[in-house]
């Protein structure tokens, strides 16, 4: 299984920055995903991060408020941008490995508060 | 319709119990099947995949019917360490999570 780390882990920020989150996984991996968590309840996908090219975005998420890059196999960051209170959430970066099985493993997660 | 419903629960059950949680899909043409832990305020991790032989690993049993479109998983001899949010994931050109079924061992 793939290692995956996230920083930060948490932050506080104030409506209308941004704030990047970066994901490293410990090998080359196939894919690499996106995730918001509110609490209490399941994920959604935000984003599939698409290795040299733009992320593949789901209904309801927009490249210019969650940039996306992901510049090699086990690298990717995402972006929320001009924040407000609603964007307080879990953001979680995930990967599927090389091994051919569909297989996710998570990032520790980044816990955001906007104020 | 959602693409993946679970039974919210929560379950609450005595140490040593045995437990089973369903999990019903709504694309016949999914391709897999995980059952994922989550624990409190830390992230999802890779319980089993599901296979459609069905599976076993220790305590924790997986069964795929293709024909009703549902997964399960059954926890024997359930341990306070089992306490947990047990999401169920379906992958049909995209990954679906459940909204995940609360497991409490009660000593």
């Amino acid at each position: 299984s793939a290692v995956i780390s996230q920083k930060p882990s948490r932050d506080i920020c104030q409506r209308g920055t941004s704030l990047t989150i970066q994901c490293q996984v410990d090998s080359q991996v196939t894919m690499m995903f996106w995730y918001r968590q509110q609490p209490g309840q399941s994920l959604t996908l935000i984003a599939t991060a698409n290795q040299g090219s733009e992320a593949t975005y789901e209904s309801g998420f927009v490249i210019d408020k969650f940039p996306i890059s992901r510049p090699n196999l086990t690298f990717s960051t995402l972006t929320v941008s001009n924040m407000s209170p609603e964007d307080s959430s879990i953001y979680l970066c995930s990967a599927i490995g090389l091994a051919g099985v569909y297989e996710q493993y998570f990032g520790p997660g980044t816990r955001l508060t906007v104020t | 319709r959602k693409e993946v419903e679970q039974d919210p629960g929560p379950f609450n059950v005595p140490e040593g119990a045995t437990v089973a949680f369903n999990c019903t899909y709504s694309n016949s043409a999914s391709q897999s099947f995980f059952w994922y832990r989550q624990d409190c305020r830390k992230e999802p991790k890779l319980l089993m995949s599901v296979y459609s032989s069905g599976n076993e690993d220790g305590r924790f049993t997986a069964q795929l019917n293709r024909a009703s479109q549902y997964i399960s998983l059954l926890i024997r001899d359930s341990k306070l360490s089992d306490s947990a949010t047990y999401l169920c994931v379906v992958n049909s050109n995209q990954f679906y999570f459940g909204t995940g079924t609360s497991l409490t061992v009660i000593p």
